[in-house]
């Protein structure tokens, strides 16, 4: 069975540059998280969906970051003006159930940008 | 979410088992305790979960004390694959918050 898909795998950017990444989440799963994590670091929260609302955005590090899931299934996370400390691996994880319940996560295998 | 503290690195020897140990003494009476593991280049994986008792499936066991403020993940037998981070986390009503975990190293 198909886990969580994202894409690209890879994406390298010049400073400045926008970047959209993908995130195809295990088919009929309500809830949708994004992480982002650092070099050595463990992965550190940045949004969350349930469907297609956005509940809690507290973890994006700037305006300059954006998620959207419209649809309440694929979500993209938008990245403009990119910088060099934007550099890292970002992981989409999705859930059957809504948050609050007793319900393990299911994680994508990242995409790395790399901001040069 | 309760903090957890883990050592930052432990070795075993393949065959053998492996105790990770957590400490979570600000743990609430409604906090899980979830532990996952993350080989490198790939996404987090979970392994399992528990409130109160012990717990047990195929990958591995928890333990956790009378108490509730630390618990034991054991890998039973530990196989080169097991070598990656351990995450112990107390996960509540929201979202999963990651500390540093425990880089295993299982050894020939």
């Amino acid at each position: 069975g198909a886990g969580v898909s994202q894409s690209p795998r890879y994406k390298v950017a010049k400073r400045g540059q926008d970047v959209a990444l993908r995130c195809d989440p295990i088919s009929g799963h309500v809830s949708l998280f994004w992480y982002q994590q650092a070099l050595g670091q463990g992965p550190e929260f940045l949004t969350y969906f349930q469907n297609e609302a956005q509940l809690d955005k507290s973890g994006l590090p700037s305006d300059r970051f954006f998620a959207e899931r419209p649809e309440g299934s694929v979500s993209t996370l938008k990245i403009q003006r990119t910088q060099q400390e934007d550099s890292a691996v970002y992981l989409c994880a999705s859930s059957p159930h809504p948050t609050g319940l007793n319900s393990p996560l299911h994680f994508g295998n990242g995409t790395r940008l790399t901001v040069t | 979410d309760a903090k957890t503290t883990q050592p930052p690195s432990m070795d075993c020897a393949e065959g053998r088992a492996a105790n990770l140990p957590c400490n979570h003494s600000t743990i609430s009476g409604n906090e899980y305790v979830y532990w996952y593991r993350q080989i490198h280049s790939q996404g987090p994986q979970y392994i399992i979960h528990g409130l109160k008792n012990n717990e047990t499936n195929e990958m591995a066991s928890l333990i956790i004390t009378e108490d509730r403020k630390s618990s034991t993940l054991i890998l039973p037998h530990a196989t080169l694959r097991d070598t990656a981070v351990y995450y112990c986390i107390v996960y509540n009503t929201d979202k999963l918050i990651f500390g540093t975990g425990t880089r295993l190293q299982v050894f020939p």
